[in-house]
């Protein structure tokens, strides 16, 4: 079957630096994406992976080793408004997008 | 950008009537639109994939004759929820791929739907 696991819940301080991995077992690979939710509102886009290595754009950043089916987002100089739940995708042969349960953030003033 | 937009954005309605939510892809075309619904503190559940001109495919699970999609023209997906009972209601999200003009494969999500069945 296809599975991602992700924690499921991750606290940090205000102005730290915060990981959140994400490993994946599916049927083929055609891309990653990372996710974030505020709550009661729609997932907005952060990042795409299909490529092994590392992704910066601003404050976050994403890797992906397709070897080992991994992938983290980092975010760095956290702020509160980074209180959300991070969600990491896998589109898979079939380009249908499999996705993990979600990493909740709580950042600590 | 890619703009998708829901309609309505919360719906209140009593047990047994029906709910129609609409997804317009704004400022693009889309061959394919994605419908997901995501109950309190889970991740989203994908539930039918639509297509342009044909029939959705829905997810194990998911009952078709319960859950309509209509995907008429390349910018406009409906779902309509029958006979509703307090057990659908969720927030319901649609996603769309663009036909021509992106470099990934991101899905634009819609700002979602809130249904409360009383």
């Amino acid at each position: 079957g296809q599975n991602i696991d992700q924690p499921t819940e991750m606290t940090a301080t205000e102005g730290a630096i915060v990981q959140i991995n994400c490993t994946y077992q599916t049927s083929g690979f055609n891309g990653l994406f990372w996710y974030q939710q505020h709550a009661g509102e729609a997932p907005t886009f952060l990042s795409y992976n299909v490529l092994d290595g590392l992704e910066e754009k601003g404050r976050f950043s994403s890797f992906l080793s397709r070897s080992k089916g991994y992938s983290y987002l980092l975010l760095k100089e956290l702020q509160m408004k980074d209180s959300a739940s991070y969600l990491c995708a896998v589109l898979d042969s079939n380009y249908q997008l499999i996705w993990g349960a979600g990493t909740k953030l709580i950042i600590k003033p | 950008g890619a703009v998708v937009s829901q309609h309505p954005s919360w719906v209140i309605c009593k047990s047994g009537t029906s709910v129609k939510i609409e997804c317009r892809s704004l400022d693009f075309q889309a061959t394919t639109m994605f419908w997901y619904r995501q109950f309190p503190k889970q991740s989203l559940m994908l539930m039918a994939t639509s297509n342009e001109g044909s029939k959705a495919t829905y997810e194990q699970g998911v009952e078709k004759d319960k859950f309509l999609i209509n995907h008429a023209s390349l910018t406009l997906s409906t779902l309509t929820v029958t006979s509703a009972h307090p057990e659908d209601s969720s927030f319901y999200i649609c996603s769309a791929y663009p036909v021509t003009g992106f470099s990934s494969y991101e899905q634009y999500f819609g700002p979602g739907t809130r249904l409360t069945v009383t």
